[in-house]
């Protein structure tokens, strides 16, 4: 157990509609990193919190959204979803020591749009 | 942003060793993470890599020379558990914030 909470699980909607996947970081840990994972695109970055400001951007559809609330949790929108949203969604929090910024990631969200 | 490759699949033999290689482009290098991700997992840390040099861990290796942009992961006395995908990924300054980006994996299958 990475300490990393996501929720829910797996999540099945249509295209047109919005979800919200919610991640709880580790205790102590300030950045949380939201990433998704499809087949043919491995794991990409979408986004950066730390400690409730944004502080990078990745290849993140304008339909899509995030936020980290002052008890660090954070939350990623995806809405106008599309059949090719559907995909494994990690988040992660990260912990600066002698091995680096390594990260510990959450079990994921699989979000299948039909 | 940086290109970062890494081979698509490997098979290897239980007891065996095996090298995984990775090669990278960066503009802000600032370190180097290999993940390992058993299908259907989060991917959990193996590794780090940020000076020059060969690392130990156990059963894993990893070395890095960051002039060749180049680093491989070493897996001695294969176990069938050890099947799963490795993940590099490279730490980079990218508008004040390091962004860990990944390659992606390579899908390494053991056999008896």
């Amino acid at each position: 157990d990475s300490g990393v909470t996501q929720t829910p699980k797996h999540l099945i909607t249509a295209t047109g509609q919005r979800v919200t996947l919610r991640c709880s970081p580790r205790s102590g840990d300030l950045s949380v990193y939201w990433y998704q994972q499809s087949l043919d695109q491995g794991l990409q970055f979408l986004i950066h919190y730390y400690n409730g400001e944004e502080r990078a951007k990745g290849n993140i559809l304008e339909r899509f959204s995030a936020q980290q609330f002052p008890d660090l949790h954070s939350e990623l929108n995806l809405s106008s979803l599309e059949l090719g949203d559907s995909a494994l969604y990690f988040c992660a929090s990260s912990v600066h020591g002698t091995e680096g910024e390594k990260l510990f990631f959450g079990s994921g969200t699989q979000l299948s749009v039909l | 942003g940086q290109n970062i490759d890494q081979p698509t699949e490997m098979t290897a033999t239980e007891g065996a060793i095996v090298q995984i290689n990775c090669t990278y482009q960066t503009s802000g290098f600032n370190g180097l993470f290999w993940y390992q991700q058993h299908a259907g997992e989060a991917p959990t840390f193996l590794s780090y890599n940020v000076l020059d040099g060969l690392e130990e861990k156990g059963r894993f290796s990893s070395f890095l020379s960051r002039s060749k942009g180049y680093s491989y992961l070493l897996l001695k006395e294969l176990q069938m558990k050890d099947s799963a995908s490795y993940l590099c990924a490279v730490r980079d300054t990218t508008g004040g914030s390091y962004i860990p980006t990944f390659g992606r994996g390579t899908s390494l299958i053991v056999h008896p």
